[in-house]
């Protein structure tokens, strides 16, 4: 059965350090993977996909994410965190026996001034 | 402005007592879906509705019924409440349910509590 794991329930960077928030997947064919958002008190917002092609992925407010294959990993990074990225951030597998998506369990990032 | 707006925020209520969390999305969109989220299992997905008239079950149906007269709404029910409902609760839309390419755009989330 397809599975999304974030093994991270919680994350503390300081400001303008990197970031890495790490997904891990469990799915038979090519996934279609998604990283979220959820900003506090507010609903989830797609930060970037991915479905085939380059596995380096650009997203909205200056995220990437890389696919692996050989480590079934999807990794969201940023080079240099803001004080606004605190948010809670979810990855997401497409499932595509009927197009619904499977979530992980989210891991909240906090950001140390 | 394109949106998803779902009501109450929150909402405290008693076991046993029926409710409807209403959503509603002014994008055209055909696909719509609840999700429940609860600390350390993410989103799971209650119900989701392809288009008017077409419902089907998320992964965690029980206590829950929907439907989906107009396109633009997609309310939730609960016919009886129980403590084990507490949850946030997001509504989502998207442009089509037959494609994951589809971004989808969530509402802001009904808090519930039931006592």
């Amino acid at each position: 059965a397809q599975s999304v794991t974030q093994p991270d329930i919680h994350i503390t960077v300081s400001e303008g350090a990197s970031l890495e928030l790490r997904c891990n997947y469990s799915y038979g064919a090519t996934p279609y993977l998604f990283w979220y958002v959820q900003s506090p008190g507010q609903g989830l917002q797609l930060l970037l996909k991915y479905f085939s092609g380059d596995t380096l992925v650009q997203g909205i407010k200056g995220f990437e994410a890389e696919f692996k294959r050989s480590q079934s990993s999807f990794n969201l990074r940023k080079p240099s965190v803001h004080w606004s990225d605190a948010a809670e951030y979810f990855c997401a597998v497409g499932r595509g026996s009927n197009y619904q998506l499977i979530w992980g369990a989210g891991t909240k990032l906090i950001i140390k001034p | 402005e394109a949106q998803v707006t779902q009501n109450p925020r929150y909402l405290i209520t008693v076991t046993g007592k029926k409710l409807t969390v209403t959503c509603s999305q002014n994008m055209n969109h055909e696909y719509m879906s609840w999700y429940r989220q609860d600390p350390g299992l993410g989103l799971r997905q209650i119900y989701y509705s392809m288009n008017v008239e077409v419902t089907d079950k998320g992964d965690v149906p029980e206590g829950y019924k929907v439907s989906r007269k107009e396109k633009r709404n997609f309310p939730l029910i609960l016919e009886s409440p129980s403590p084990n409902q507490t949850s946030l609760y997001f509504c989502a839309s998207s442009l089509s349910g037959t494609s994951l390419y589809n971004e989808q755009f969530f509402g802001p989330g009904t808090r519930l509590t039931v006592l």
